[in-house]
């Protein structure tokens, strides 16, 4: 049974480019989120997707936005990059309650140069 | 306000036990958990407690919670070198969707 998978692992892009993120959740989960962790610190929540539409969003601004497919994968999208977006993201994927936590992905390593 | 806060480093010697501590503020979370991050990886869900109960044991690992203090720890036994790691501690926040809020992490090293 594959868990969260996320493509790509790695990634480096410039300033003001635009970068698309993917991830796949663990089966049988239909609820994704997407995390932002910058070196040294612990993960931020930046929003999460439930029934193809955005349910919750964090402190991030406009440039950061998301997707969620039919299929339940879903897609993070970052405009206008910045130095400061350089960070790991984690797709996380849970049932709506998410009672028994949250079943992370390895994250895609995005550096802007 | 929504805050987890831990310590940031541990050092202990194989064999001793671990213990990771962890403040959070938020009284009506339900769920708090601890993940597990090894380098150049991504989280790894160790255990969780619900929050209506002090204490939560899972092989080598036992979770106490205060919950009057809003204070979380993570005891590792018999510490082995494959424990070191950042873990983190998390509290899960139910606003219209839930999400999780997660301390810096603390650097766990186990000396042989």
């Amino acid at each position: 049974d594959a868990g969260v998978t996320q493509s790509p692992t790695h990634l480096i892009k410039t300033r003001g480019q635009q970068v698309t993120l993917r991830c796949s959740p663990k089966s049988g989960h239909d609820t994704v989120s997407w995390y932002q962790q910058a070196l040294g610190q612990g993960p931020q929540f930046i929003f999460q997707y439930y029934e193809e539409e955005e349910r919750q969003r964090g402190n991030f601004p406009d440039r950061f936005s998301g997707h969620q497919f039919p299929n339940y994968s879903s897609e993070l999208n970052v405009n206008a990059l910045l130095l400061g977006d350089s960070a790991l993201y984690l797709c996380a994927s849970s049932f709506p309650t998410a009672n028994y936590g949250y079943t992370f992905g390895s994250g895609t390593r995005l550096t802007v140069v | 306000g929504e805050d987890v806060e831990q310590s940031l480093f541990l050092s202990v010697r194989e064999g001793d036990s671990s213990v990771i501590n962890c403040t959070y503020t938020d009284s009506s979370s339900t769920y708090l958990y601890w993940y597990k991050q090894e380098p150049g990886a991504g989280l790894q869900l160790l255990t969780y407690i619900f929050s209506n109960m002090d204490m939560k044991q899972d092989q080598r690992l036992t979770v106490l919670l205060n919950k009057k203090d809003k204070h979380l720890s993570l005891r590792i036994a018999d510490t082995q070198t494959g424990d070191s790691a950042i873990y983190f501690c998390a509290e899960f926040v139910y606003n219209q969707g839930g999400k999780l809020i997660f301390g810096q992490g603390t650097e766990l090293s186990v000396k042989p």
